[in-house]
């Protein structure tokens, strides 16, 4: 079976500070695989997603950027942190080329920055 | 841009009753919709689904209802139980797009009381 793989849980970082965040998935091949994040009281925003190693499209002008080295492994980094990135930040995966397909969300991480 | 919306951020049920969530969508385009319910400092989880060419779907106690003239989706949950108490997240996606981009709603935060 499928598993996906975040962390840390919670992370409290300074502002200015940098940022790391990983997540694995097992059990599948050529996942397509997301960031997305929530903020306090909204709803979930697409960050980022791949559809391959190397291969990053971004949603929206931002502090952070995303990398994928290896096929299961999606990495959320920033290199100076802003107030504005704290939030509960998700990763997900869904199967490469299925229609319809629903995501599978990690348990979450979340960043306060202070 | 906030082509889903739960304009509901949140609805109090007695159990035993019955609670319907509400959503609505602006892109035509969007062809497979979603539900995902969610409990604190976890990830989502994948509810019920529906694609365009139904306009119900049914899954034990939970229903959901598409409107494809009114962009309008709902979720029924038939009886309510205290266990059902969590953020449920409307989401949809275009198969065009290979589901690469899905939308989600603000959240509603459904408090279900013994």
């Amino acid at each position: 079976s499928q598993t996906i793989h975040q962390w840390p849980a919670t992370l409290v970082q300074p502002v200015g500070s940098p940022l790391s965040l990983e997540c694995t998935v097992e059990g599948t091949s050529n996942p397509n695989l997301y960031w997305y994040r929530q903020a306090a009281g909204r709803g979930l925003q697409l960050l980022f997603y791949s559809v391959g190693i190397g291969q990053i499209s971004s949603e929206v002008p931002q502090n952070l950027s995303a990398s994928r080295p290896q096929d299961r492994q999606f990495i959320l980094s920033s290199k100076k942190l802003l107030l504005s990135d704290s939030g509960f930040y998700l990763c997900a995966w869904s199967p490469r080329d299925a229609t319809n397909e629903k995501l599978f969300f990690g348990s979450g991480t979340q960043l306060s920055v202070l | 841009d906030q082509q889903v919306k739960q304009n509901s951020p949140s609805l109090s049920v007695q159990e035993g009753r019955i609670s319907i969530l509400n959503c609505d969508y602006t892109n035509s385009m969007f062809d497979y919709f979603l539900w995902y319910k969610k409990y604190p400092a976890e990830g989502p989880t994948f509810l019920i689904s529906i694609s365009s060419i139904k306009d119900k779907n049914e899954d034990g106690r939970f229903t959901v209802f598409l409107n494809k003239s009114a962009k309008h989706l709902s979720l029924h949950i038939v009886p309510s139980q205290p266990g059902d108490s969590a953020v449920y997240f409307c989401a949809a996606s275009a198969e065009r797009d290979n589901n690469n981009d899905m939308r989600f709603g603000a959240g509603t935060r459904l408090t279900v009381k013994p």
